[in-house]
């Protein structure tokens, strides 16, 4: 177990609709990120934020919004849904914001979405 | 061409035997190099972190970096049956740019 928590574990949903994921990290960890992994397109990075503000952005659509609240979880909006976004999204959590390559990450269990 | 490019298998060995993981990738800005390890229905965890070309050591796994020919991999010694996952490599480029190979599924047959 590492720690980090994600609710739901699976979610069905429609096209056209939004969902809300809700990461919590793990206690002390300032840093959340947030990942999409699909069979064709495997694990892709899409967003961090730290201690509250954003600090990194990959591959996230502008269907897709994050925050991260005073108290440290974060969650992560996807609006507007289509069959493609249809895939495992993992939250993870490190202790600071030094960059990417400078803390480890502790991977949550992932929401499975599937969107009809 | 990928930036990254990893065999998805499955690969079967006998437990006891040594794996190669491998992975390859096209940018030359990529500093660090990570292998994650993922069983089924579990998010990722890390394995190894390396940063220069040469080996790293850690218990039954070794890293090997080859910057110069682009080329990663990881060595699992005395292979066990709990080895089975599927196994992703990262790498993280000066921008803070991360990306992953698709990975690599792996079976150890007891």
């Amino acid at each position: 177990d590492s720690g980090v928590t994600q609710t739901p574990k699976h979610l069905i949903t429609a096209t056209g609709q939004r969902v809300t994921l809700r990461c919590s990290p793990r206690s002390g960890d300032l840093s959340v990120y947030w990942y999409q992994q699909s069979l064709d397109q495997g694990l892709q990075f899409l967003i961090q934020y730290y201690n509250g503000e954003e600090r990194a952005k990959g591959n996230i659509l502008e269907r897709f919004s994050a925050q991260q609240f005073p108290d440290l979880h974060s969650e992560l909006n996807l609006s507007s849904l289509e069959l493609g976004d249809s895939a495992l999204y993992f939250c993870a959590s490190s202790l600071t914001s030094r960059g990417l390559a400078a803390d480890t990450q502790y991977f949550g269990p992932g929401t499975r979405l599937t969107v009809l | 061409q990928k930036e990254v490019e990893q065999d998805p298998g499955p690969l079967s060995v006998p437990e006891g035997a040594i794996v190669s993981l491998n992975c390859t990738y096209s940018n030359s800005a990529f500093q660090y190099f990570m292998w994650y390890r993922q069983y089924s229905r579990k998010g990722p965890e890390l394995l190894m972190y390396t940063y220069s070309s040469g080996n790293k050591e850690d218990g039954r796994f070794t890293a090997q970096v080859d910057k110069s020919s682009k080329y990663i991999s990881l060595f699992i010694r005395d292979s066990q049956p709990s080895d089975s996952a599927t196994y992703l490599c990262a790498m993280i480029s000066r921008d803070d740019k991360i990306i992953f190979g698709k990975g690599t599924r792996l079976h150890i047959l007891p």
